[in-house]
């Protein structure tokens, strides 16, 4: 079974720090992995995803199959970015899992 | 720009009570999920529509929830009787087939208190 861990549940750093948030995964097969953000008072939305290979608000997260890891990183991080974040993984019957969510919250 | 609606936003009631929750996903979206999640925990997946077919409800409390969306358009989900662990917030999400069938996108959810 597809299991998603985020091992910190809050994570504080300072305005213009660097900041990763990590998100480990167990999947026998080939995983699709996503990076949910929830902002104050906000829905659920999409960050990034792995197949996408880009960069959203300046985050990035490399998929390392090796590690069974899909952290979030970012250089320079900014007051804006306080959020819930959220890793994912999609199995291939769409079965979508989460993980407990990571509170980053960014002081000034 | 479109969005998931769902209702109520809020909904309080006593154990044994019925409550029934309704989701409109954006127009077009064949896929509708409906997600738990309890305070402190990441969504949990309930049931999963494509059009109206269930997918997936094999973690669906099939002895009290239940899950509909007969025209494959809007969907409600039911508590019958509602108990403490329930409370919760319900989230309802859909996506398109095309090239971003992958992205879910989420309603505002409602936000259940079983007293």
């Amino acid at each position: 079974a597809q299991r998603v861990t985020q091992p910190e549940k809050l994570l504080s750093v300072f305005k213009g720090a660097p900041v990763e948030l990590k998100c480990n995964y167990s999947y026998s097969g080939s995983p699709e992995l996503f990076w949910y953000v929830q902002y104050s008072r906000q829905r659920l939305q999409l960050l990034l995803r792995h197949i996408s290979r880009e960069s959203i608000k300046g985050f990035t997260a490399d998929l390392n199959k090796g590690e069974t890891s899909f952290h979030l990183k970012k250089p320079f991080a900014q007051e804006e970015d306080s959020a819930m974040y959220y890793c994912a993984l999609r199995s291939g019957n769409n079965d979508m899992r989460f993980g407990a969510g990571t509170r980053l919250t960014v002081k000034p | 720009e479109a969005e998931v609606a769902q209702s109520p936003r809020y909904k309080i009631t006593e154990k044994s009570q019925a409550v029934a929750f309704w989701c409109d996903p954006i127009s077009g979206h064949a896929t509708l999920y409906w997600y738990r999640q309890i305070l402190g925990q990441g969504p949990e997946l309930l049931v999963q529509f494509q059009d109206e077919s269930v997918v997936d409800d094999s973690q669906l409390p099939k002895d009290r929830f239940s899950a509909e969306r007969l025209k494959g358009v809007d969907s409600t989900l039911k508590i019958q009787p509602a108990e403490l662990g329930d409370s919760a917030m319900y989230l309802c999400a859909s996506n398109d087939d095309g090239l971003a069938k992958n992205i879910q996108y989420f309603g505002a959810g409602t936000r259940l208190s079983v007293l």
